[in-house]
């Protein structure tokens, strides 16, 4: 356990459909990232909040649409998804916007997507 | 444009012997390098790090050597265990940023 929870673990999904995935940080931390992990690319970042402000949309789609109510909540809201969209989305947490270099982030579990 | 490179994308060790990950960068701007490790259903882990202005770091059997020149840096593991078997990510950062560049991963795994 990190610390850093994600749910659900699972979803399966159509394109249709609206869906939102959890991230709760039980760690005091002051910054939560959005990453998308698919088949042999790298960890792409999607979206970083600092003390509940977004501070980057890395060109990500509007059908993703990130909400981080308070410092140890996000979301991920999800809406007329593709099928390439089908991935493990994980968040992270640092204790502050820039994180110590020589800890980096605290990831969570990850969701496994599938767009069908 | 990958600015981090993981050409391996999967190795295999005997228990016992040494484990050698390679990862490659083109930004001269990255002061800060991390591995992670990630077991299957689960996040990546932050393992060990080493800073620009070093070319060796070590904790127990993990040493991260980089070589600034080449850009490029490895991970030992010594000696390698079953356990070890996992994803391994190298990312790079620069100061004063909230950005981590990660590469694609490379499978180890350790055969008993």
């Amino acid at each position: 356990e990190t610390g850093v929870t994600q749910t659900p673990r699972h979803l399966v999904m159509g394109m249709t459909n609206k869906k939102s995935l959890k991230c709760e940080q039980h760690l005091g931390h002051n910054a939560m990232y959005w990453y998308k992990q698919s088949a042999k690319k790298p960890l792409e970042l999607m979206f970083v909040y600092s003390l509940e402000e977004r501070v980057e949309n890395n060109s990500v789609p509007s059908r993703f649409s990130p909400e981080c109510p308070n410092s140890s909540h996000l979301f991920l809201h999800l809406h007329t998804l593709q099928p390439e969209d089908s991935a493990l989305y994980l968040c992270a947490s640092s204790q502050d916007r820039e994180p110590t270099p020589n800890r980096g982030y605290t990831f969570g579990s990850g969701t496994r997507l599938t767009v069908v | 444009d990958q600015q981090v490179k993981q050409n391996s994308p999967s190795l295999s060790v005997q228990e016992g012997r040494i484990s050698i990950l390679n990862c490659d960068y083109t930004n001269s701007m990255f002061d800060y390098f991390l591995w992670y490790k990630k077991y299957p259903a689960e996040g990546p882990t932050f393992l060990i790090s080493i800073s620009s202005i070093k070319d060796k770091n070590e904790d127990g059997r993990f040493t991260v050597f980089l070589n600034k020149s080449a850009k490029h840096l490895s991970l030992h593991i010594v000696p390698s265990q079953p356990g070890d078997s996992a994803v391994y990510f190298c990312a790079a950062s620069w100061t004063g940023t909230y950005k981590y560049i990660f590469g694609t991963g490379t499978r180890l795994k350790v055969l008993a």
